[in-house]
């Protein structure tokens, strides 16, 4: 299995202000087409998961532009530009490598 | 609009049997792997076991291999988990969850979640 290590664990932020989680992976994402295979999930209070950031750096159908994603191989960073109310929750990042990706723990965003 | 709806909330008692459903919509069922996500209370996101249904290929976790059964009925377009013998342990919400398979096993469809309480 390949392990996944999100930080922080726990991210109070203000909103408008800039906002940015890290994962790391045990071994490299990097397929032989040059896309690593790394996702972000934000699941909301009371809901399932939500895809956010697919293959690094691509953001999902209707995701806002404030989120960006970033990196390559074993190490990987969700940039949020200025936080909004809404975007509060748990933010996951996954190997979507593996045909059984993992997730990483989990990076729980509230307002300050 | 792809959709998948599972099935209510279930209250079991241990050692009870119990399935759970996931009703697929709007995209080719045999096409796409789809499986379960276990979510425990208060904690992160585990995959548990996951199904191919164009040829019934199932795949489970090893810390799930023997606990659970994944199935999946193509007449219906239908995922199923299955236990024979519930643990208070497997009190959870349960997701099911399409995988994409394309540039990647990225997770683009959910299910809204099955909680499942098994308590004396």
């Amino acid at each position: 299995d390949i392990g996944m290590t999100q930080s922080p664990l726990s991210l109070p932020v203000t909103p408008g202000e800039p906002a940015s989680i890290s994962c790391r992976s045990s071994q490299s994402l990097l397929y032989s087409n040059g896309k690593s295979f790394l996702d972000w999930y934000l699941q909301k209070p009371g809901q399932s998961p939500q895809l956010l950031i697919y293959s690094s750096s691509n953001r999902a159908s209707g995701v806002p532009d404030r989120f960006s994603g970033s990196g390559s191989g074993t190490n990987f960073t969700l940039k949020i530009s200025r936080v909004e109310a809404e975007d509060v929750g748990i933010y996951y990042c996954m190997q979507a490598l593996q045909i059984f990706p993992t997730f990483g723990g989990g990076t729980r965003v509230d307002i300050k | 609009e792809v959709q998948l709806v599972q099935s209510g909330t279930e209250v079991k008692k241990p050692g009870e049997s119990l399935k759970i459903s996931c009703k697929t919509s709007e995209y080719s069922f045999t096409s796409y792997w789809i499986g379960w996500v276990r979510q425990m209370p208060g904690k992160g996101l585990e995959w548990m076991g996951i199904i191919f249904p164009g040829d019934s290929d199932t795949r489970y976790k090893p810390s799930f291999q023997g606990q659970v059964t994944v199935s999946a009925d193509k007449s219906i377009s239908t995922v199923y988990l299955q236990w024979s013998s519930l643990k208070a342990s497997d009190t959870a919400v349960y997701y099911c969850a399409r995988l994409r398979g394309i540039d990647g096993y990225s997770v683009d469809y959910w299910g809204q979640g099955t909680l499942v309480t098994v308590s004396s």
